[in-house]
């Protein structure tokens, strides 16, 4: 059964501490990678999609990267409007997307 | 350019009543999927419809039906509605072929 899970479930940070969050996932042929994130009440906000390991994304502060079991979010000098939850997919069979729990990130100022 | 649109915002529906919630996908999309978020949980998939036609559904029970339209849009309604189907109902639209789901803000639905 396709899997995915995210650690840490939550992550306190201070303004300008970079951190990285996890996305371990089980899958049986991995069509793609997505992170996204998502406000309080609001739908997920597409980040990225991954495709093959080794591949690397970057956006602004966030950097995505994938390997064969796993994938990282890496947030360097993460600023308070960062604060959100992180989610992660994979698509595989079909076209459904399989989600983490997601991580809390909290950036203090 | 208009994103994927969602009605109502929120809802509040007695346990056994039904409900209708509405989806409009963004503009030059063809497929239309529906989630369910728990609270503090990852959203769920329900099905995927295209050309009309339910074309993947995930665990969930026959209570929970959809239906597309010619214009894409899409519905979904639960019946004999339960407390554990409180939740974020969110509906993504994409192209099929093409990788990239794009998520609305939602239907926070809760069942009392």
């Amino acid at each position: 059964e396709d899997q995915v899970t995210q650690s840490p479930e939550a992550l306190r940070l201070q303004e300008g501490e970079s951190s990285s969050l996890n996305c371990s996932y089980t899958v049986s042929g991995l069509r793609g990678l997505f992170w996204y994130r998502q406000d309080p009440g609001k739908g997920p906000e597409f980040l990225f999609t991954l495709y093959s390991a080794g591949e690397e994304k970057e956006k602004e502060r966030l950097k995505a990267t994938l390997t064969k079991k796993e994938s990282f979010l890496h947030i360097t000098a993460p600023k308070p409007e960062d604060s959100a939850t992180y989610l992660c997919a994979v698509q595989a069979e079909g076209n459904k997307l399989v989600f983490g729990a997601g991580t809390i990130l909290r950036v203090k100022s | 350019d208009a994103g994927v649109t969602q009605s109502p915002t929120h809802l509040i529906k007695t346990r056994g009543q039904q409900v209708t919630l509405r989806c409009s996908p963004k503009s030059g999309h063809d497929t239309v999927s529906w989630y369910q978020q728990a609270l503090g949980q990852g959203p769920q998939f329900i099905f995927q419809y295209y050309e009309e036609e339910e074309r993947q559904r995930g665990n969930f029970p026959d209570r929970f039906s959809g239906h597309q339209f010619p214009n894409y849009s899409s519905e979904l309604n639960v019946n004999a509605l339960l407390l554990g189907d409180s939740a974020l109902y969110l509906c993504a639209s994409s192209l099929t072929g093409i990788h990239g789901y794009t998520f609305g803000s939602g239907t926070r639905l809760t069942v009392v």
